[in-house]
């Protein structure tokens, strides 16, 4: 079945950077663009960009420009969310999610688990 | 803008049926038929109830259901049961190709 597995947990100081990665399998990885939403605790989802699987080419919310990348290696099937500069504002559960079309609709039909960011001096 | 706006409550008794609006602006809910709504249980990640506006997925119950007018739009749950009780968010395409959310519905089965 369609599934996306996140990385686990992590525990970042102020400054630090993280990066989450993101399993796709049971269908084709460069067919559905993926999304990556961020949901801090008690609090709305919150939408972070998109990557296109088949180019890499990206999309990133205002807010996030200059400390998100999003990158994917369709060798291993596997999308990735490095953000930078961390603060404590950033901890939130963080998802990957994919479209189920394929352009960027925001229809988003498979969601990851979620990984869970605490940013923590 | 930093997102749709939407009731931050909503509550009906089991059999009722409750609407949850989505206001955005012609950027992005009136521009275009790309709207879509969310399940979110606690705990849980979201779950799509509604796409492309009016659109049900295989598998959703057909007591939702989705409409647009200007630049709102809208989720309707009819024969309101105590499953549904969850929060509620809306979501659509923008001017730029990236998407937005909308603040959440939190709906209460009496």
């Amino acid at each position: 079945q369609v599934q996306l597995v996140q990385s686990g947990a992590e525990v970042k100081k102020p400054g630090a950077s993280v990066k989450v990665s993101c399993k796709a399998s049971g269908y084709t990885f460069t067919d559905n663009y993926m999304y990556w939403v961020r949901q801090a605790p008690g609090q709305g989802l919150q939408w972070m960009g998109w990557i296109n699987p088949r180019n890499g080419g990206t999309n990133y919310a205002q807010m996030f420009q200059g400390w998100v990348t999003m990158t994917r290696d369709t060798s291993t099937t596997t999308a990735f969310m490095v953000l930078s500069s961390l603060k404590p504002d950033d901890t939130a559960m963080y998802y990957c999610a994919r479209d189920r079309g394929g352009d960027p609709r925001g229809a988003i039909d498979v969601w990851g688990q979620g990984t869970m960011v605490t940013v923590s001096s | 803008q930093s997102a749709l706006t939407q009731p931050a409550s909503v509550s009906g008794s089991p059999g009722q049926s409750i609407t949850i609006s989505c206001t955005g602006s012609s950027s992005d809910v009136g521009g275009y038929n790309f709207v879509s709504w969310y399940q979110q249980h606690p705990g849980k990640a979201p779950k799509l109830m509604i796409y492309d506006v009016s659109n049900r997925p295989s598998g959703v119950s057909n007591r939702f259901s989705g409409s647009k007018s200007g630049n709102t739009a809208s989720l309707t749950i009819s024969g309101l049961q105590a499953e549904d009780e969850a929060d509620y968010y809306c979501s659509s395409y923008t001017s730029s190709s990236r998407g937005l959310f909308g603040t959440g519905t939190e709906v209460t089965v009496l």
